[in-house]
């Protein structure tokens, strides 16, 4: 079945860049997405690409797709300690109407 | 924010009791969903809609009902709650029209714990 892989972990210094990395295993993915996850709260869309892109930026937020290898990175530019969370990557389950497959989540820790 | 609550935020309830969380939403969307997000797990569907009166089981649905009568509510019951059902729901809503279509946007979730 589809999976997605992502590391748990990621510890940066503020002012530094993150990249966050997932890969994934289903080619007929429409769309992919990056949420981010603060403690206590639910899950907030950060951003997504359609999968006939290759790079998206939006602010502070690129993400790079490489369909070759199934590999989707979440890269934050100047990132500071209120980027800490957990992020989760997620690709469209294909075939289904629309069902996301999350991957674990990687915890950024971002020390001052 | 997308325009979804969740009731209760929080519950506490004995094993063997019945328990049903519910998701409520403004945007009129078709799609909606059940989760729960479990240490080591990340978010594992439970149930889904496409629709008023029209669900389906996703990965993790054993123990757990739905229903959907009307498009703004989507209601999760657990007929039996068991310890292992102790976890964190979201609930999240989506719609092929609008936007990027298979995008999903979450509630705030409910935190239950099963003693």
């Amino acid at each position: 079945g589809e999976d997605v892989e992502q590391s748990l972990f990621l510890s940066v210094r503020e002012g530094d860049s993150s990249v966050i990395n997932c890969t994934y295993t289903d080619s007929s993915s429409t769309y992919l997405y990056w949420y981010k996850q603060e403690p206590g709260a639910g899950l907030q869309l950060l951003t997504y690409i359609f999968s006939n892109m290759d790079m998206k930026q939006d602010q502070r937020l690129t993400v790079l797709l490489n369909k070759k290898d199934k590999h989707l990175s979440l890269r934050i530019a100047d990132t500071q300690t209120g980027d800490s969370a957990i992020y989760f990557c997620a690709e469209t389950e294909g075939g289904s109407q629309g069902n996301l497959i999350f991957g674990k989540g990687t915890k950024l820790s971002v020390k001052p | 924010d997308a325009g979804i609550t969740q009731s209760p935020r929080h519950k506490v309830t004995e094993t063997g009791t019945p328990v049903t969380l519910r998701c409520h939403q403004t945007e009129n969307h078709r799609y909606m969903y059940w989760y729960r997000q479990d240490p080591g797990h990340g978010l594992r569907l439970i149930h889904y809609s496409y629709g008023v009166k029209d669900t389906d089981k996703g990965e993790v649905s054993d123990g757990y009902s739905v229903s959907r009568s009307k498009t703004e509510d989507f209601l999760l019951t657990l007929e039996s709650a068991t310890s292992s059902q102790t976890s964190v729901y979201f609930c999240a809503i989506s719609d092929p029209l609008a936007g990027a279509g298979e995008t999903q946007y979450f509630g705030p979730g409910t935190r239950l714990l099963v003693l």
